[in-house]
């Protein structure tokens, strides 16, 4: 069972530079939702979905967007990479329904130069 | 939207007991989580508390006031293993969470 699994592991871009981090979950969750994690600030969600087809912005949406066109799939796009965004980002997903926990995939260590 | 915090960092002696404290403020309280991280991972949750009280699993209990706006992590007989990062979260709502800033722990031998 793989879970949530997230890629790319590592990523280097330059300011300005468009690209994808993949999201994808087995596990038939309804929820997912993208984190960003800086030091000394924890982790600050992005975007998050609660099923196919709806999406919803969270604490640090600018500069990012998302798509859910499938239950399985969670794509992060960076529009216009700024180094504002060099970060590691998580995707998490959970059923949504009260005790569930959340997910995490293993993480997306960005750098924007 | 949420305030939660907690300590930076704590360090304590291999076999001792470690409290994490978490105050939080939000409008709409939902449950509150505790999660691991150890360093270059990802998160791992540890427990959820939603009613008032102590909740116990193994070596790590947390304990919440809906009142107070205040939760606990007990980590007992620490490991060389439980040095790591432990993350607050409160859900607001229905599905969104929030998370603190974590509390970095390191057990000394």
């Amino acid at each position: 069972n793989a879970g949530v699994t997230q890629t790319p592991k590592f990523q280097v871009l330059k300011t300005g530079q468009s690209m994808t981090l993949q999201c994808a979950q087995d596990m038939n969750h309804e929820y997912m939702s993208w984190y960003r994690q800086d030091p000394g600030m924890g982790l600050r969600l992005i975007h998050y979905s609660v099923g196919a087809g709806i999406t919803d912005q969270g604490e640090v949406p600018n500069g990012y967007n998302v798509s859910r066109s499938t239950t399985e799939d969670f794509p992060l796009r960076l529009l216009s990479a700024a180094p504002s965004q060099t970060s590691v980002y998580f995707c998490a997903s959970s059923s949504g329904e009260g005790t569930e926990k959340l997910f995490f995939g293993s993480g997306t260590q960005l750098s924007v130069l | 939207g949420q305030n939660i915090d907690q300590p930076t960092e704590m360090t304590a002696t291999e076999g001792a007991i470690v409290q994490i404290n978490c105050t939080y403020q939000t409008s709409g309280f939902n449950g509150l989580f505790w999660y691991q991280q150890h360093a270059g991972e990802a998160p791992t949750f540890l427990s959820y508390n939603v009613l008032d009280g102590l909740e116990e699993k193994g070596r790590f209990s947390s304990f919440l006031s809906r009142s107070k706006g205040y939760s606990y992590l007990l980590l007992k007989e620490l490991q060389m293993k439980d040095s790591a990062s432990y993350l607050c979260a409160v859900r607001d709502g229905d599905y969104k969470l929030s998370f603190g800033a974590g509390t970095t722990v390191t057990v000394r031998a």
